[in-house]
């Protein structure tokens, strides 16, 4: 079965500072992988998708992420935080076989402060 | 412009009512969503739902019944509520993809706060 972990269940970081929020992965076959960020009361957003080329992929805000084969990672990464980072974010799989429905981790949450 | 709307977007009930939550989605999308996420922020799919296929996550209970009046959207009817109901429910859509299945990218609505008392 597909899944995802998130090790880590709040990451705290200076403003300025690089910020990683990590997601390990556990597929059979390739994996389509995900990150959403939740901001306080509002619905998910998508952040950046690895479904397959380039193992660095460039998102939105500024976020990117490392797919890693070999350590079955996905970790989400920024070089400099800003407090409006501040969020819940989700890394996800697309179960395979399905209608594309997503199996997410459950969630970091990240706190930027200045 | 919305995308993905639902309504009402706090619901306050009592148990052992029937209620429905309402979704929509104006993005000419053909898959729809309907995900749980509990007190905890732990999201689980309930259900996925096209216009061909309907899949239902096994571990949701059959008083939860999504219908699609048409393929812009996908509400959710649950009966007979109970305290474990309460949760923030997200519809969510995603276009199609090659070979008519969806894309990978969905979408989602703001949420629907569910409080069973």
């Amino acid at each position: 079965a597909q899944s995802v972990a998130q090790p880590e269940d709040q990451v705290n970081v200076a403003e300025g500072n690089p910020l990683t929020v990590k997601c390990t992965y556990s597929v059979s076959g390739n994996p389509y992988l995900f990150w959403y960020v939740q901001y306080p009361n509002r619905g998910l957003q998508f952040l950046l998708k690895y479904i397959t080329g380039d193992n660095l992929v460039k998102g939105s805000y500024g976020f990117e992420a490392e797919f890693n084969k070999s350590q079955t990672s996905f970790h989400l990464k920024k070089p400099s935080a800003l407090v409006s980072d501040s969020a819940l974010y989700f890394c996800a799989v697309r179960d395979r076989g399905s209608q594309g429905n997503l199996i997410f981790g459950k969630g970091t949450k990240l706190s930027v402060k200045p | 412009d919305t995308a993905v709307s639902q309504t009402p977007k706090y619901l306050v009930t009592q148990m052992g009512n029937d209620k429905s939550i309402k979704c929509e989605q104006n993005l000419g999308h053909d898959t729809m969503y309907w995900y749980k996420q509990d007190s905890k922020k732990f999201l689980k799919i309930m259900f996925s739902y096209n216009n061909k296929e309907l899949i239902i996550n096994e571990t949701v209970p059959n008083r939860f019944s999504p219908k699609s009046p048409d393929k812009a959207h996908l509400n959710l009817h649950i009966n007979s509520l109970e305290l474990g109901d309460s949760a923030v429910y997200f519809c969510a859509s995603s276009p199609p993809g090659l070979a008519g299945g969806p894309t990978d990218t969905q979408y989602f609505g703001p949420g629907t706060r569910l409080t069973v008392l």
